[in-house]
């Protein structure tokens, strides 16, 4: 289980710069893996999702690379702005199971 | 909006009060969760409801009781809560099993503060 006053993992970025965001998933039999984002004061919102029998997928401005060797998952953010500030959680899922999700990583943009 | 709709967004009480969070979503999913999410931890699952019928109870303490009248709605009983249950409760659906369609569909959270 996760301990308390787990440190949340952050990345500064300068605007315009590229970002990328890492997560390890537990699960060697998930099929199904979704990246979310945590605007202050709101609920995780969807940004990109990919199944298992690909290694990347792109979205605007978003690319989710796969690893399924080493069970890596990453969130590639082009072009970064201010509203892309952040925390970013990893989530895996397997068939009809419930998502299982990653403790999240605060991203904040530098002027 | 993302299609599932919390209320209160914010919310004090004492930890003699009995209090209720709502959640509502009309996506016709049919899965609905409850999350409580602190400060410095990962989400942390609390129920299930799948088709109005709870399919899980994660080792949560009986001050907290859900109920899930039907799919589009869900609620949270809150009594004699501690201070340390002050957090952020999240609520989502999807359609069963969530693998695909986009996963879960969060609403924005009621930020509780027990005093």
């Amino acid at each position: 289980g996760e301990s308390v006053g787990l440190h949340l993992p952050t990345l500064s970025v300068q605007e315009g710069d590229n970002s990328i965001i890492n997560c390890a998933y537990s699960n060697s039999a998930s099929d199904y893996f979704i990246w979310y984002k945590q605007e202050s004061g709101k609920g995780p919102q969807f940004i990109i999702d990919i199944r298992s029998n690909m290694d990347k997928r792109q979205g605007q401005r978003v690319t989710v690379l796969l690893n399924k060797t080493v069970k890596h998952l990453s969130l590639q953010i082009a072009a970064t702005q201010p509203g892309d500030s952040a925390v970013y959680f990893c989530a895996e899922g397997f068939g009809n199971e419930k998502l299982t999700f990653g403790t999240g990583t605060r991203l904040t943009i530098i002027p | 909006e993302t299609g599932v709709t919390q209320t209160p967004r914010h919310l004090v009480m004492g930890m003699t009060n009995k209090k209720s969070l709502k959640c509502e979503q009309h996506l016709g999913h049919n899965a609905m969760y409850w999350y409580k999410q602190s400060a410095k931890k990962p989400l942390e699952l609390m129920f299930v409801y799948n088709f109005k019928e709870q399919t899980e109870n994660n080792s949560v303490p009986s001050r907290f009781s859900p109920e899930c009248p039907n799919s589009s709605h869900l609620f949270l009983h809150l009594h004699t809560l501690q201070p340390e249950d002050s957090a952020l409760y999240l609520c989502a659906s999807s359609p069963p099993g969530a693998s695909g369609s986009g996963g879960y569909t969060f609403g924005s959270g009621t930020r509780l503060t027990v005093v």
